[in-house]
């Protein structure tokens, strides 16, 4: 039963347009992140967030920015698309803040983003 | 900085047969510890975890013992369905870094044959 919801789950797009990948949770996590899986399966954290008004950029340099209005809404957006792009986008969230370090991690199904 | 090192794959293994999944790890003070399972065109979910030295998680069927002497933290399975088959991730969560950031493995594909 999935309590993090990304949309779409598949999408394919030409080079320089703008896109928005969706992420939303409901089950009142304060922490928020994005990973971006390559077909090696690796994990690249590219942003997370440990509140509204909160973001920061991860471990991997990404063009993507994100935004955090709401608790439970973490978008991802891309202003100008490349194939360079192409991977799978995963969303996360996790406890609250303050809470131990020992809150796993919920995973979204994942949106796979192909750049043509 | 904290780091996690699993096997590499593809694990092959027949039905019914023993799995063992290799993790280490290099962390500050005493991670949290995890085991994440991902099956084709999903995300990852938690399959098990272990907070201190000595817990042993276990969720259907597969386990892992925290081991600070040795920092590893093995997956083991003893008798694998196909259905099993997936990739199985590894990661830490350091008491260093409060707001809770994750070190993941770079995965390890277990393929199960009839």
């Amino acid at each position: 039963e999935a309590d993090i919801y990304q949309t779409p789950r598949y999408l394919v797009i030409g080079t320089g347009k703008k896109i928005t990948l969706e992420c939303s949770q409901t089950m009142g996590h304060d922490k928020m992140y994005w990973y971006q899986q390559d077909p090696g399966m690796e994990l690249h954290l590219i942003h997370y967030s440990y509140g509204v008004n909160s973001t920061e950029k991860g471990d991997l340099s990404s063009e993507s920015t994100v935004s955090r209005i709401r608790t439970e809404h973490f978008p991802l957006t891309l202003e100008s698309a490349r194939p360079s792009h192409t991977s799978q986008y995963l969303c996360a969230s996790s406890g609250k803040w303050g809470n131990s370090y020992n809150s796993p991690l919920h995973f979204g199904n994942g949106t796979r983003l192909t750049v043509t | 900085g904290n780091s996690v090192t699993q096997m590499e794959g593809p694990v092959t293994l027949s039905e019914e047969a023993f799995l063992t999944i290799n993790c280490t790890y290099t962390a500050t003070g005493y991670p949290s510890l995890f085991w994440y399972v991902q099956y084709p065109g999903e995300g990852l979910q938690l399959l098990l975890k272990a907070t201190k030295a000595d817990d042993k998680g276990s969720n259907k069927g597969f386990e892992a013992t925290y081991r600070k002497e040795t920092t590893s933290f093995h997956l083991e399975k003893g008798s694998v369905q196909v259905s099993d088959s997936a990739v199985y991730f590894c990661a830490l969560s350091s008491p260093a870094d409060s707001w809770g950031k994750f070190q993941f493995g770079a995965g390890t594909q277990v393929v199960v044959t009839p």
